[in-house]
C-alpha cells in the first residue's frame, strides 16, 4: 500500500481550458475528500464521497467543478473553463468509516497553475 | 459554522529548544476532535497528534504534546527538543464528532523554522 496517490503532481493550463485530476485512495478506505489549498492558507473542504456517493459539497465548489467516484474507488475532480483564481493545490484525502477516530490520510496534491 | 484560527504566521525555534503553537476555534458543538497536522515542503499532510474533546487529559505523542482548554476553546501544540526535521507548516484542524462526513476545518497555519 503506497498511500493516497494523486495525478498529475503539477498542471499548467491556459485560462478557459478544462482540467481533470485523479486521486487513488488507500484501498480499504471508503471515504474520500477533496480540499483546495491556496498559497499560505490552510486547506478548504470541497467535497466528500462515501463509496461512490457524493454526500457533501462545499459552496466553494462552483458549477464549473465536478467530482466523481465511480465504483467507489478512485476519484476525479474536473474544472471546466478554468480561471486564474482556480490556481491552487488540490489535495485528496481518504479515511475509513469503521472508526470515527479514523485518521485522514492525504496525498501529495496536484498543483494547478492557470495562466 | 466552525472556524479555526492560528494567530502566529511564523515561529522560530533553536534546535533542541521548545516551541508552542497557538490555536483557537469556535464551535457550538460539545463533541468534536481536534488535530495538529504537519505539512513539510513536500506538501503531504501528516497527522501529528489528535485530541478528543470529551477527554480531559491532554494528548501526548513523543516530543509533541497539546494543551487543550475546552472552555477557552484553545488547543496549543508544544514541540519539545525541536529537531531540524520539525521545520514545516503546522495546521490546527477541527472535526465535528457527529457529522457523517468527518470533514476537517483547518486554520491558516503556522510556519515553524528550526535554527541549527
Amino acid at each position: 500500500d503506497t498511500g493516497v496517490s494523486q495525478d498529475p503532481r503539477h498542471k499548467i493550463t491556459k485560462r478557459g481550458q478544462n482540467v481533470t485530476f485523479r486521486c487513488d485512495p488507500i484501498s480499504e478506505h471508503n471515504r474520500l475528500y477533496w480540499y483546495r489549498q491556496t498559497l499560505g492558507q490552510g486547506p478548504e473542504f470541497l467535497t466528500y464521497f462515501q463509496n461512490e456517493a457524493q454526500l457533501e459539497k462545499s459552496r466553494l465548489l462552483s458549477d464549473r467543478f465536478s467530482a466523481e467516484r465511480p465504483k467507489g474507488s478512485f476519484s476525479t475532480l474536473e474544472i471546466q473553463r478554468t480561471e486564474q483564481g482556480d490556481s491552487a493545490m488540490y489535495l485528496c484525502a481518504s479515511s475509513n468509516r469503521v472508526s470515527t477516530l479514523s485518521e485522514a490520510f492525504f496525498g501529495q496534491g496536484t498543483r494547478l497553475t492557470v495562466v | 459554522a466552525q472556524t479555526v484560527t492560528q494567530s502566529q504566521p511564523e515561529m522560530s525555534v533553536q534546535e533542541a529548544e521548545t516551541v508552542t503553537l497557538s490555536c483557537t476555534y469556535d464551535t457550538s458543538e460539545s463533541d468534536y476532535y481536534l488535530f495538529w497536522y504537519k505539512q513539510p515542503p513536500s506538501r503531504q499532510m501528516i497527522l501529528v497528534i489528535r485530541q478528543e474533546a470529551y477527554k480531559q487529559q491532554n494528548a501526548t505523542e513523543n516530543r509533541f504534546s497539546v494543551n487543550f482548554q475546552k472552555a477557552a476553546k484553545s488547543f496549543s501544540l508544544k514541540i519539545s527538543d525541536s529537531q531540524l526535521g520539525d521545520a514545516a507548516m503546522y495546521f490546527c484542524a477541527y472535526r465535528y464528532w457527529g457529522a457523517a462526513g468527518n470533514k476537517l476545518t483547518f486554520g491558516g497555519g503556522t510556519r515553524v523554522l528550526v535554527k541549527p
